[in-house]
């Protein structure tokens, strides 16, 4: 079993929708939740982390972590064609690795 | 504020053949990762340097694979001799301090191998 696992998509949406990504992971020591983004042919980028459970809300953007389903999501409100992009869920335990999901492709159509 | 460089950004070699990838972190970061990323997966560690010691390399093909990080500051990676399954990208990071807790890793635009 992988340590996290990542609905694979790819997603397709109207300029406006609202995005859901989701990750579920098997670590329960896993403390700290990030999702990166990954334009294509660069490298990830952290867009949001968040410690334990709970909600994390920045601009557009909301990161979710319901630590006792292990399930954590990301939210995009209306969302842009520079949306478009792969994201990436990561997470990390406190021997500082990162492990990351398999990336959800998501393209806005405008 | 330079980000991670990385060269070269496109390689394309015949299977058991060398290849060389370079990386120069951000100024003053103090470790600095390399990734596998195999299409449709995410990045795989495969080394971690904190200054020029080794952290984490328990992922690193060691029979091909080799990297070193001189002074602390640039860092290559060598696979010698490629296989196909190494067609992948090559993906190198840094975070100023040691990486732990919510510290942000910053990633380079990565070197795209193709092994035929």
């Amino acid at each position: 079993q992988k340590e996290v696992e990542q609905d694979p998509g790819p997603l397709s949406v109207p300029e406006g929708a609202i995005v859901s990504l989701n990750c579920t992971y098997s670590n329960s020591a896993f403390q700290y939740f990030m999702w990166y983004r990954q334009y294509s042919r660069k490298g990830p980028e952290l867009l949001m982390y968040t410690y334990s459970s709970g909600n994390k809300e920045d601009g557009r953007f909301t990161a979710q972590v319901d630590k006792s389903s292990k399930y954590i999501s990301l939210f995009i409100r209306d969302s842009q064609p520079s949306d478009s992009a792969t994201y990436l869920c990561a997470q990390r335990s406190n021997d500082y690795k990162l492990s990351f999901g398999a990336g959800t492709t998501v393209t806005v159509r405008a | 504020e330079a980000g991670v460089a990385q060269s070269p950004r496109y390689k394309i070699i015949e299977k058991r053949q060398s290849v060389a990838f370079w990386c120069n972190p951000i100024s003053g970061h103090a470790t600095l990762y390399w990734y596998q990323q195999i299409l449709g997966q995410g990045p795989k560690l495969l080394i971690q340097f904190q200054n020029n010691g080794v952290v984490d390399d328990s992922q690193l093909p060691k029979d091909r694979f080799s990297a070193e990080r001189l002074k602390g500051v640039d860092s290559t990676l060598k696979i010698q001799p490629a296989k196909l399954e190494d067609s992948a990208v090559y993906l190198c990071a840094s975070s100023l301090g040691a990486g732990g807790g919510a510290e942000t890793q910053y990633f380079g635009p990565g070197t795209r191998l193709l092994v035929l």
